[in-house]
């Protein structure tokens, strides 16, 4: 089982172009999340999912826009990247989102650096 | 607000026992969660506590105090392949995770 990948694994971006980062889960699992990860702060939710046709906003959401169409995918897109923006962005999804069924499993991360 | 409070750096060696602390302040609390990360990884899952007291599995240990705020994360007979960041992660009442910082775990033989 793949469990969660994510795509690219990395990519340098110009400023004001527009990319979208990939998010693909074979477990089933009905709540998805995207994360960004800066050096020395924790992980900060951007968008989440708790089920599929449903999103909502994290902490920090600006800049940042979700789709999901279906139970596997959870697209990041970044309308405008500024450089801000550099930074590893994880996907993770859970069974559900409400108890121990919380658990959250990661993808392995994109790194995303903008110029 | 919401706040976790965690070392930033501790250092343990090779065979040895250690305990990242974390104390947490959050708006309603629906347990909490320890993850490891190891640099240029993704967070991988360790343990869940939502009631009192510890919880083992293998080397590693959680162990949380409700009424205080506080959790700890046990690793005993320490290998170097556990020198990673250990994140402490409690869900709000909204079922939203609150990550801390991390405590970076440096392991020497």
């Amino acid at each position: 089982t793949a469990g969660i990948t994510q795509a690219p694994t990395s990519q340098i971006l110009a400023a004001g172009r527009s990319m979208t980062l990939r998010c693909t889960q074979d477990m089933r699992h009905n709540a998805m999340y995207w994360y960004r990860q800066d050096l020395g702060l924790g992980l900060r939710l951007i968008h989440y999912s708790n089920t599929a046709g449903t999103t909502g906003k994290g902490e920090v959401p600006d800049g940042y826009s979700v789709s999901r169409a279906n139970t596997d995918d959870f697209p990041l897109t970044l309308a405008s990247a500024v450089p801000s923006q550099t930074s590893v962005y994880f996907c993770a999804s859970s069974e559900s989102s409400g108890g121990s069924t919380d658990t959250q499993y990661f993808g392995p991360g994109t790194r995303l650096t903008v110029l | 607000g919401q706040n976790i409070d965690q070392p930033t750096e501790m250092t343990a060696t090779e065979g040895a026992i250690v305990q990242i602390n974390c104390t947490y302040q959050t708006s309603g609390f629906n347990g909490l969660f320890w993850y490891q990360q190891h640099a240029g990884e993704a967070p991988t899952f360790l343990s869940y506590n939502v009631l009192d007291g510890l919880e083992e599995k293998g080397r590693f240990s959680s162990f949380l105090s409700r009424s205080k705020g506080y959790s700890y994360l046990l690793l005993k007979e320490l290998q170097m392949k556990d020198s990673a960041s250990y994140l402490c992660a409690p869900l709000d009442s909204n079922y939203q995770l609150i990550w801390g910082a991390g405590t970076k775990l440096i392991i020497k033989p």
